[in-house]
């Protein structure tokens, strides 16, 4: 059964910090890794999809690589901003369409 | 392009009603798949249709069920609703297999 893990669960970083958020996944058996963002009782935002075969992808000030073999995915925030607090949600896809997501990080970008 | 969309945003319901969501998905978007959302769970896939076809099921009760239609929105209903059902309920779409999936904004479901 896939496992999602992400660490840390909170983060409280000043802004203008670059910062890394840490997922983790039990079964390498994926099609491709999401990194979506919640703001508190809002839908999800997709923010990046990197596909199996794929090691990183890049957009604007978010980049987020994939080592499929270690199970392990980052995603590279630059130059923080009071905007980007958040929760970060990171899922792997795995059958028809089901994404099994972690608990997520809640991001706190102080001015 | 409109999003994914999703009505109603906000139900309170009573113990044992049932209840009926909808999801219109993005145009051109034939998967759609449905979330609940609890602070104790996080988020658990319910199920996935594609071309009116439940191609996946999650890990839940019979008491939750859905549909697709020929244009591709999607229902899911519940039935004899439980306190615990209180959730937010999220919709997703995408283009193909292995795409991008496209959330909605969600349904509030609120049981007392």
């Amino acid at each position: 059964k896939q496992e999602v893990t992400q660490i840390p669960a909170a983060l409280s970083v000043p802004e203008g910090e670059n910062l890394v958020l840490n997922c983790s996944f039990t079964d390498s058996a994926i099609y491709n890794l999401q990194w979506f963002r919640q703001d508190p009782g809002k839908g999800l935002t997709s923010l990046l999809l990197i596909q199996s075969s794929q090691r990183e992808q890049t957009s604007g000030r978010l980049n987020a690589s994939l080592d499929k073999s270690s199970g392990r995915s980052t995603l590279y925030i630059a130059a923080s901003q009071p905007g980007d607090s958040a929760t970060y949600l990171c899922a792997v896809l795995q059958g028809a369409q089901k994404l099994v997501f972690g608990q997520g990080t809640r991001l706190t970008i102080n001015p | 392009k409109a999003g994914v969309t999703q009505t109603p945003r906000y139900l309170i319901k009573t113990r044992g009603q049932q209840v009926t969501l909808s999801c219109s998905p993005i145009s051109g978007h034939r998967s759609v798949s449905w979330y609940q959302q609890t602070p104790g769970q996080g988020l658990q896939f319910l199920f996935e249709y594609f071309s009116e076809t439940q191609r996946n099921k999650g890990n839940f009760p019979g008491r939750f069920s859905g549909r697709q239609f020929s244009n591709s929105r999607s229902e899911m209903n519940v039935s004899t609703l439980e306190l615990g059902d209180s959730a937010l309920y999220l919709c997703a779409s995408s283009l193909e297999p292995s795409g991008e999936q496209y959330f909605g904004p969600g349904t509030r479901l609120t049981v007392t």
